[in-house]
């Protein structure tokens, strides 16, 4: 069956420091890969995607991810954090129609 | 614009007890589905549609059953609530799939089973 492993369960980083949130996921085929995140009162949201091309892709707020087809990772990454970026960040991998597979969430705290 | 609405916010249930979780959206979306939320495990797909009178299994369906008579509403019935239900469950809808483009969620509804 599909999976999708996020490294970390919680994460905790003071303003301006990097920030790298691991997934691997365990399809084999062709994958559509995503980023959401839920700020705390949010609703969940989509904070990036790759579909196809560029492994590098860019989304909201700074925040950047990278497809690495022959590792099965998609790692998001923030060159320096704020508070605001507090949240619980999920990876998410759709290998078959109209079904995501989400992992089970990294919370990130960041403190100023 | 209300987008993904859903109802109630909080229920508390006794075992064996029945409840319909509403969900409906205002975007003209084909697609919806349901997810439950736990501790460590992430979002789970529980079913969901591609539209009106086509529904599928997703996977977590046991324990729940849903129906789309309509493009708009998307209930999720609890026909005999177990204690192993207790949950945050959400849901999404898009345009035509969550391939294809993001998927927008409701602000979710906190289930106890007792």
């Amino acid at each position: 069956a599909q999976s999708v492993s996020q490294h970390n369960h919680h994460v905790i980083l003071s303003e301006a420091a990097s920030l790298e949130l691991g997934c691997n996921y365990s399809y084999g085929g062709t994958v559509n890969l995503f980023w959401y995140v839920q700020y705390p009162g949010q609703h969940l949201q989509l904070l990036l995607k790759y579909f196809s091309g560029d492994p590098l892709v860019k989304g909201i707020k700074g925040f950047e991810a990278e497809f690495i087809k022959s590792k099965f990772s998609f790692n998001l990454r923030k060159p320096s954090v704020q508070w605001s970026d507090t949240a619980e960040y999920f990876c998410a991998v759709n290998a078959a129609d109209y079904k995501l597979s989400f992992g089970a969430g990294t919370t990130v705290t960041v403190r100023a | 614009n209300a987008g993904v609405t859903q109802t109630p916010k909080f229920q508390v249930l006794k075992t064996g007890q029945s409840m319909t979780l509403q969900c409906a959206q205002d975007m003209n979306h084909e697609y919806m589905s349901w997810y439950r939320q736990d501790p460590g495990m992430g979002l789970r797909l529980i079913h969901y549609s591609v539209g009106a009178g086509i529904t599928d299994q997703g996977e977590v369906p046991n324990g729940y059953n849903v129906s789309r008579s309509t493009t708009e509403d998307f209930p999720l019935r609890l026909l005999s609530a177990a204690p192993s239900q207790t949950s945050v469950y959400f849901c999404a809808s898009s345009p035509r799939g969550p391939a294809q483009e993001k998927l927008f969620f409701g602000s979710g509804t906190q289930l106890s089973v007792l």
